[in-house]
């Protein structure tokens, strides 16, 4: 089955710097690429999706990249704020015909952003 | 426009008792996934269900553990005879459709602790 590898584990920034998280998965047939944001007491939210006909994505000052070959995607939150401060999710999963679409999840990342 | 709801969102039993863990998926939605995260871990996909029918249960344990989605009312995650390992957070999401656009919507989660 489908196993995703996430790091770092923690992460620290200072507020306006740049974050980067890393994923690689290791089914190649996984197509639909999602990052959640989950913060204290609740339950994942989705942030930014990429699916594997496209290699970038970008929404506002988050981004995320996608090597289909290297089998690795990346999330990039630039900018960063206090608010941002969460644990985040990198996940891959089969989307479409008789694939259910259950969804394969890293670690996680915890992200502090320091005022 | 109300998401996904689950109830309770903390629960508390003792060894040997039953568990039953609710969760209404967004109006319209069919498809229901199931997931369980262990403290300081990444979410694990337990179970996914349509309306009246199990899918894939391949992530639930054999034993002491049960799914449902009726045609009328909640989705229910029901564990028997808990025990202190099954203490964790359960997450459940939901689904319009399994095409290509396969966003998962998750719920806040139930807090099991297990006495």
């Amino acid at each position: 089955g489908e196993n995703v590898e996430q790091h770092p584990s923690t992460l620290s920034v200072q507020e306006g710097d740049s974050a980067v998280i890393k994923c690689t998965y290791s089914d190649s047939a996984s197509n639909y690429f999602p990052w959640y944001k989950q913060e204290l007491g609740k339950g994942p939210q989705l942030i930014i999706d990429i699916r594997s006909n496209v290699g970038e994505k970008k929404d506002q000052r988050i981004a995320v990249t996608l090597n289909k070959t290297a089998k690795h995607f990346s999330l990039h939150i630039t900018e960063t704020q206090p608010e941002d401060s969460a644990v985040y999710f990198c996940a891959a999963s089969i989307s479409g015909g008789t694939s259910y679409g259950k969804l394969t999840f890293g670690q996680g990342t915890i992200l502090t952003v320091h005022p | 426009n109300a998401g996904v709801m689950q109830n309770p969102r903390h629960l508390v039993r003792r060894r040997g008792q039953e568990a039953r863990l609710r969760c209404s998926p967004v109006k319209g939605h069919s498809h229901v996934y199931w997931y369980r995260q262990l403290p300081e871990e990444g979410l694990k996909f337990m179970v996914y269900l349509q309306k009246e029918n199990i899918i894939d249960e391949s992530g639930m344990p054999k034993e002491r553990f049960s799914a449902e989605f009726p045609k009328e009312g909640p989705s229910i995650l029901r564990i028997q005879q808990v025990v202190r390992g099954d203490s964790a957070a359960y997450f459940c999401a939901s689904s319009p459709r399994l095409d290509i656009r396969t966003e998962q919507f998750f719920g806040p989660g139930t807090r099991l602790t297990v006495l």
